[in-house]
């Protein structure tokens, strides 16, 4: 199993402004994700983090507004820049185990508000 | 695209009775689908994962099942508890999209005293 620590839990923030949120996976992981989780909607896949690599984007997501790094295995960052009052969300980083059975784990998730 | 639904969208029902939680996906070529539980304010717990080759799994009180030819997914959990008391969602993992999972949007379940 895996064990994601994700800072900070919340925040508020200035429109304009932006915010990095931190991952940390307590062993090496396949892969790690970014979700976005709009007030009352289920998870949307922003970005898969690759390792020492660019971030693979899903359609609608962007570099310049969520640029992400994965330093390591078990780190990774997501920056949302820029912020809007659009942004407001919880966002969530996941953990990918590949082996025999696919599991994926996630950290508690970021509560961004935007004013 | 794979495209998740579940139904019903909220369910409120007494402590002790059962409750069914259904799942449908419109791409039947997944590798796995799993079960989670979301608090408020809170990150997702896994509940169950069932491999696209098994039909069911059980955890406890949970039992998923899993028929792949229909599209559909459907969580049981047994004699409800006001613990159970959460949003669940269920997850699609596909084929051409490893380790990437497709959301539904959720059933927030509330269980009454």
């Amino acid at each position: 199993s895996a064990v994601i620590s994700q800072k900070p839990s919340r925040d508020i923030c200035q429109r304009g402004t932006s915010l990095t949120i931190q991952c940390q996976v307590d062993s090496q992981v396949t892969m790690m994700f970014w979700y976005r989780q709009q007030p009352g909607q289920s998870l949307t896949l922003i970005a898969t983090a690759n390792q020492g690599s660019e971030a693979t984007y899903e359609s609608g997501f962007v570099i310049d507004k969520f640029p992400i790094s994965r330093p390591n295995l078990t780190f990774s960052t997501l920056t949302v820049s820029n912020m809007s009052p659009e942004d407001s969300s919880i966002y969530l980083c996941s953990a990918f185990l590949a082996g025999v059975v696919n599991i994926q784990y996630f950290g508690a998730g970021t509560r961004l508000s935007v004013l | 695209k794979q495209e998740v639904t579940q139904i019903p969208a909220a369910l409120s029902v007494p402590e002790g009775e059962n409750l069914v939680l259904n799942c449908s996906f419109t791409d039947s070529a997944i590798y796995n689908l799993q079960w989670f539980r979301q608090d408020p304010g809170k990150g997702l717990t896994s509940l169950l994962l069932i491999q696209s080759s098994q039909r069911e799994q059980t955890s406890g009180r949970l039992n998923a099942s899993l028929d792949k030819s229909s599209g559909r997914s459907t969580l049981y959990i047994a004699a409800s508890q006001p613990g159970d008391s959460a949003t669940y969602l269920c997850a699609v993992e596909t084929t051409d999209s490893w380790g990437k999972f497709q959301f539904g949007a959720g059933t927030q379940v509330v269980v009454t005293p």
